[in-house]
């Protein structure tokens, strides 16, 4: 069964430091890691798509990569409004979304 | 203009009850999704559709039945409520049920079952 591990499950940040959250994946035949935000009391939104390992994709100061075992979702200069919920789900062979428990990102004045 | 719409966004009951739960969406797109976020926010599926087609039926007890009426609607229909059942659920849509295609999804329903 697909298993997605989140790390860590709760981070603060002075606004300007830059860090990473880590999502590690056991599936079987990946097709595709999805990163996702989500702000308290909404939907998630859409982030990222990663399909294979040395992929990366950027967006204002994020920035996705993929290696063959884990993710990473590095932010960069954060900002307070980059404070939410990243979820990281992954896609095997059965077509479905699995999602970790996500790292609660706060990023402070 | 919202692109995943459900209705109601709150929704408390008392346990043994049944209740609904609707889902639209505007974006043209053929499969339809039902997630369930426990209080961990731990966000799990529970049904998917395409083409009114249920393709994706996970563990869950048969109390929940989905529907698609159309491809831009999928209701959850929940009988015999039970406290385990408080969650948010999202309902979600993408393109089509291929691997690559990636899914957006509503703003949740709040549903407390007392």
């Amino acid at each position: 069964e697909d298993q997605v591990t989140q790390s860590p499950e709760a981070l603060r940040l002075q606004e300007g430091e830059s860090s990473s959250l880590n999502c590690s994946y056991t599936v079987s035949g990946l097709r595709g890691l999805f990163w996702y935000r989500q702000d308290p009391g909404k939907g998630p939104e859409f982030l990222f798509t990663l399909y294979s390992a040395g992929e990366e994709k950027e967006k204002e100061r994020l920035k996705a990569t993929l290696t063959k075992k884990e993710s990473f979702l590095h932010i960069t200069a954060p900002k307070p409004e980059d404070s939410a919920t990243y979820l990281c789900a992954v896609k095997g062979g059965g077509n479905k979304l699995t999602f970790g428990t996500g790292t609660q990102l706060k990023v402070e004045l | 203009d919202t692109a995943v719409s459900q209705t109601p966004k709150y929704l408390v009951t008392q346990m043994g009850n049944d209740k609904s739960i609707k889902c639209e969406q505007n974006l043209g797109h053929d499969t339809m999704y039902w997630y369930k976020q426990d209080s961990k926010k731990f966000l799990k599926i529970m049904f998917s559709y395409n083409n009114k087609e249920l393709i994706i039926n996970e563990t869950v007890p048969n109390r929940f039945s989905p529907k698609s009426p159309d491809k831009a609607h999928l209701n959850l229909h929940i009988n015999s409520l039970e406290l385990g059942d408080s969650a948010v659920y999202f309902c979600a849509s993408s393109q089509d049920s291929s691997v690559r295609e990636t899914q957006y999804f509503g703003p949740g329903t709040r549903l407390l079952v007392l």
